[in-house]
């Protein structure tokens, strides 16, 4: 177990939907990274936040927002979601977001029909 | 853009045997190159991290290389048994960079 809880587990939903996935890091650890696994694209980071603010971005679409609360947590929100969406979306965490040790979450299945 | 490739999808060796895993990269020269183990449906779990200047790194059965010049890195299980089937991720954060750019993995399947 990383500590890092990720919510929810699985997720169904249809095409031009918004989804919002959450992340919990390890206690203590100010930042947080969002990943997007799929079968085709293998592990493409998405976004990190650090303490509360836009660290790094990756191959993050317009569509794909994120945020980091006061409490460290983060959501992941999805919108007007397309077939492709389809994939597993982690979240790692790190203590300052420069450790070179992340601590992957156990993902959320997305699936968009 | 970065580029990194792990040298098979999938790889089967026999139990006992020593199993090796590749990966290369292009464009960037990392700071830093980790090694991951995912089992399915699981987050990636951190194994091994060797940095640009180190040649070789070891753990237990584990043991990563590191060539800048060619641009590589070489992932050694020793005395393989069935519980290390799984994929095995490289990462590289380059130099100044915050994120870690994953290869796609290459999937182990250890024969009894």
């Amino acid at each position: 177990d990383s500590g890092v809880t990720q919510t929810p587990k699985h997720l169904i939903t249809a095409t031009g939907q918004r989804v919002t996935l959450r992340c919990s890091p390890r206690s203590g650890d100010l930042s947080v990274y969002w990943y997007q696994q799929s079968l085709d694209q293998g592990l493409q980071f998405l976004i990190q936040y650090y303490n509360g603010e836009e660290r790094a971005k990756g191959n993050i679409l317009e569509r794909f927002s994120a945020q980091q609360f006061p409490d460290l947590h983060s959501e992941l929100n999805l919108s007007s979601l397309e077939l492709g969406d389809s994939a597993l979306y982690f979240c790692a965490s790190s203590a300052y977001g420069l450790e070179e040790t992340q601590y992957f979450g156990p993902g959320t299945r997305l699936l968009v029909l | 853009s970065q580029k990194i490739e792990q040298n098979s999808e999938a790889l089967n060796i026999q139990e006992g045997k020593t199993a090796t895993l590749t990966c290369n990269y292009t464009n960037y020269s990392p700071a830093y190159l980790q090694w991951y183990r995912q089992d399915p449906g699981r987050g990636p779990v951190f194994l091994l991290l060797i940095r640009e200047n180190e040649k070789e790194k070891r753990k237990e059965r584990l043991k990563v290389t590191f060539d800048t010049t060619l641009k590589q890195s070489l992932f050694h299980i020793t005395a393989s048994q069935p519980a290390d089937s799984a994929t095995y991720l490289c990462a590289l954060r380059r130099g100044g960079a915050n994120n870690l750019f994953f290869g796609t993995g290459t999937r182990l399947t250890v024969i009894p």
